[in-house]
């Protein structure tokens, strides 16, 4: 069973923030939530992930709730290149394999 | 980030044929590779874990026989399709898992196609 719930998609206007929310209410002390994304015919593609204090890299931010029962995705200035499937992944155990749910579609129009 | 390759990226074989599929870490070394499968507007499924020097372990309803599975080098996993039916085909994706505790990140390669006629 999926261990997080995400919408099944959303838009956003190329050029604006894109919001990605992500529900782990059942999330444990040691899991991490990782973000993947897939554009259409690829392999995912590594976004970020983080415990519980909020981290930032080159290509977006991950914002997790003090409780850790959800987080959010940012990209802060969506391009048409964007537009993908966004996964939201807990992970219980090192090195085990990431298991993936249905994920967001987001599309980004100009 | 890390890379991760796979040969071929699109193959199509006769029924019954076997196919064999690479996955390389080209600037990491992987003592465990993942192997996925994909079915057109699905997400990915889980078929094996792949562990250096050791018989993979395979999810449920993953015929071993059928996918078989070969870590020998910290580098390279293979995943042979054997006896391939109209059904195999599919999008197979790899991964590489890299780093330890805070810093493991699974890294994936791009993908190979497989139709089988």
């Amino acid at each position: 069973d999926a261990k997080t719930t995400q919408p099944t998609s959303m838009d956003c206007a190329e050029g604006r923030a894109a919001n990605l929310p992500c529900n782990h209410s059942t999330i444990s002390g040691n899991e991490y939530v990782y973000w993947y994304r897939q554009i259409h015919s690829q392999g995912p593609q590594y976004i970020i992930h983080g415990l519980k204090n909020n981290e930032t890299n080159e290509m977006a931010s991950l914002i997790i709730t003090e409780d850790r029962k959800s987080s959010t995705l940012i990209l802060p200035h969506a391009t048409l290149r964007d537009t993908a499937v966004y996964y939201c992944i807990v992970r219980d155990q090192a090195g085990t394999a990431l298991i993936f749910g249905k994920g967001t579609t987001l599309s980004v129009s100009s | 980030g890390a890379v991760v390759s796979q040969h071929p990226s699109r193959v199509i074989c006769k029924s019954g044929t076997s196919v064999k599929i690479e996955c390389r870490s080209l600037d990491f070394q992987a003592t465990t590779m993942f192997w996925y499968r994909q079915f057109p507007k699905q997400s990915l499924m889980l078929m094996a874990t792949s562990n250096e020097g050791s018989k993979a372990t395979y999810e449920q309803g993953v015929e071993k026989d059928k996918f078989l599975i070969n870590h020998a080098s910290l580098t390279l996993s293979t995943l042979t399709v054997t006896s391939a039916h109209p059904e195999d085909s599919s999008f197979y994706i790899c991964s590489a898992l890299r780093g330890r505790g805070r810093q493991e990140t699974q890294y994936f390669g791009p993908g190979t196609r497989l139709l089988v006629l």
